[in-house]
C-alpha cells in the first residue's frame, strides 16, 4: 500500500521558518493537501492542490509538491501555529486518499 | 453553518455490525462528496471510504469490503455500515466533506468512537 511519511516532530522559534516534508514516491504525481490540527480541534486546511490557500489562511504558510517530497513552509512563525500537522495525498487514479504520519510543531 | 454531526459510535464485540450515521447541515449531500475517515487510537488517520455526488462509492482496499458507504437524501445523510468488525477498527471515526473537485477535505465533524472489544 502506497505510504507517505513525515517527520515525528519539529521545533521552531517565534518569527522563524520551519519546514515540514511529506515523502512518498513519485509523491509529485498526486495532489497533496495540508492541515492543521489542534488538540481537542477538527483539521484545518492550510493548504489543497499542492499550493494553493484557502481564504483566510495567512499568506505566512506557502507549499510546494515535486519529485518524492511536498513541503510545508510557515513563515514567520508564530505561537498560535503550534500543532500537529498532516499532509493528505489524493491518489486520483484509484481513486483514494493516503494521509502523511503527522507532525507536531512546537514553538519554542 | 456548514456542519457535520456523526452518531452511532458504541462498544461492539469482535465479528459484529455497526452503522454509523453523518447528519449534514449547511449543503447536500447530493451535491457533494463526502468520505469517512478513522483514527485508531495512538495511530494516524486512514481514509475510509468515498461516496461521490452521483453516488459512486470507494473504499480503502484494506477493509475488503466489510464497509459500506450509503447516503439518505431526503434526510441529508450519510451512513457507514460496519460488519465483522476487528478490533483494530477500533477508532474515532469521522465523517469529512470532500472539496468541489474532490482533492481536499474541507469541513470535518467532531467524530464519533467505535470500540471493537470482547
Amino acid at each position: 500500500s502506497y505510504e507517505v511519511t513525515q517527520p515525528p516532530a519539529v521545533s521552531v522559534s517565534p518569527g522563524e521558518t520551519v519546514s515540514i516534508t511529506c515523502s512518498g514516491d513519485k509523491l509529485g504525481d498526486n495532489y497533496v493537501s495540508w492541515f492543521q490540527r489542534r488538540p481537542g480541534q477538527s483539521p484545518v486546511l492550510v493548504i489543497y492542490k499542492d499550493d494553493e490557500r484557502p481564504s483566510g489562511i495567512p499568506e505566512r504558510f506557502s507549499a510546494s509538491n515535486s519529485g518524492n517530497t511536498a513541503t510545508l513552509t510557515i513563515s514567520e512563525t508564530q505561537a498560535m501555529d503550534e500543532a500537529d500537522y498532516f499532509c493528505l495525498a489524493w491518489i486520483r487514479r484509484t481513486p483514494s486518499y493516503v494521509f502523511g504520519t503527522g507532525t507536531k510543531v512546537t514553538v519554542l | 453553518e456548514v456542519q457535520l454531526v456523526e452518531s452511532g459510535g458504541n462498544l461492539v464485540q469482535p465479528g459484529g455490525s455497526l452503522r454509523l450515521s453523518c447528519a449534514a447541515s449547511g449543503f447536500t449531500v447530493s451535491s457533494n462528496y463526502v468520505n469517512w475517515v478513522r483514527q485508531a487510537p495512538g495511530k494516524g488517520l486512514e481514509w475510509v471510504s468515498i461516496i461521490y455526488s452521483g453516488g459512486s462509492t470507494f473504499y480503502a482496499d484494506s477493509l475488503k469490503g466489510r464497509f459500506t458507504i450509503s447516503r439518505d437524501v431526503s434526510k441529508n445523510t450519510v451512513s457507514l455500515q460496519m460488519r465483522n468488525l476487528r478490533v483494530e477498527d477500533t477508532a474515532v471515526y469521522y465523517c469529512v466533506r470532500g472539496s468541489r473537485d474532490g482533492d481536499t477535505f474541507d469541513i470535518w465533524g467532531q467524530g464519533t468512537m467505535v470500540t471493537v472489544s470482547s
